[in-house]
């Protein structure tokens, strides 16, 4: 069965505080791992796409990177406006379900 | 521009109304996905649309019944709901395009609440 995995559930930072999320994934002919970020009350909003192993992406404060197994997203120097759920996602097929993983509260304060 | 349009915001319905959630693109997306989430727990799919026609459908009681119009839209008929029905519902799109993948994009949601 296909799983995605996140953890921490929650995180609190100091602003400035860089961290790690992780999100480990068992999708078989996995096509590729996606990144939002959701604030409450609204839909995610996109962040990243990951094809494969070893690619990196960054955008900002974040950076997305993929190993076969896992995936991070590191924040470096995190703003309170960084404050949010990060939901990490795999796909399988275009026009199929992602299948989510729980997501990570992200709590900075300043 | 990459965005999804969901109307309404909010919807406050009774257990025997029926009410309408909208969903509109314009990015020549052919894929219409509906999700709904509960707080604090991700995206749950519900339906899918492909090119039109109803491509997923993850057992999802028959009180929501999905249409799809033409490729710029996406309706979900609500009627006779329960109270756990009460929940974000999501609407996305998808280019299903020959890449690598396709990247499904969210509208801002419509919060409904069952009485």
């Amino acid at each position: 069965e296909d799983q995605v995995t996140q953890s921490p559930e929650a995180l609190r930072l100091q602003e400035g505080e860089s961290s790690s999320l992780n999100c480990s994934y068992t999708v078989s002919g996995l096509r590729g791992l996606f990144w939002y970020r959701q604030d409450p009350g609204k839909g995610p909003e996109f962040l990243f796409t990951l094809y494969s192993a070893g690619e990196e992406k960054e955008k900002e404060r974040l950076k997305a990177t993929l190993t076969k197994k896992e995936s991070f997203l590191h924040i470096t120097a995190p703003k309170p406006e960084d404050s949010a759920t990060y939901l990490c996602a795999g796909e399988k097929a275009a026009g199929n379900k992602l299948t989510f993983g729980g997501g990570t509260r992200v709590l900075v304060k300043p | 521009d990459t965005e999804v349009t969901q109307t309404p915001k909010h919807l406050v319905m009774g257990m025997t109304n029926k009410k309408s959630l909208k969903c509109e693109q314009h990015m020549g997306h052919r894929a219409m996905y509906w999700y709904k989430q509960k707080a604090k727990k991700p995206p749950e799919l519900m339906f899918v649309y492909s090119y039109e026609k109803l491509s997923i459908n993850e057992s999802v009681p028959s009180r929501f019944s999905p249409e799809c119009p033409n490729s710029s839209l996406l309706n979900l008929h609500l009627h006779a709901l329960q109270p756990e029905d009460s929940a974000l519902y999501l609407c996305a799109s998808s280019f299903m395009g020959q890449g690598r993948t396709d990247t499904q994009y969210f509208g801002p949601g419509t919060r409904l609440t069952v009485l």
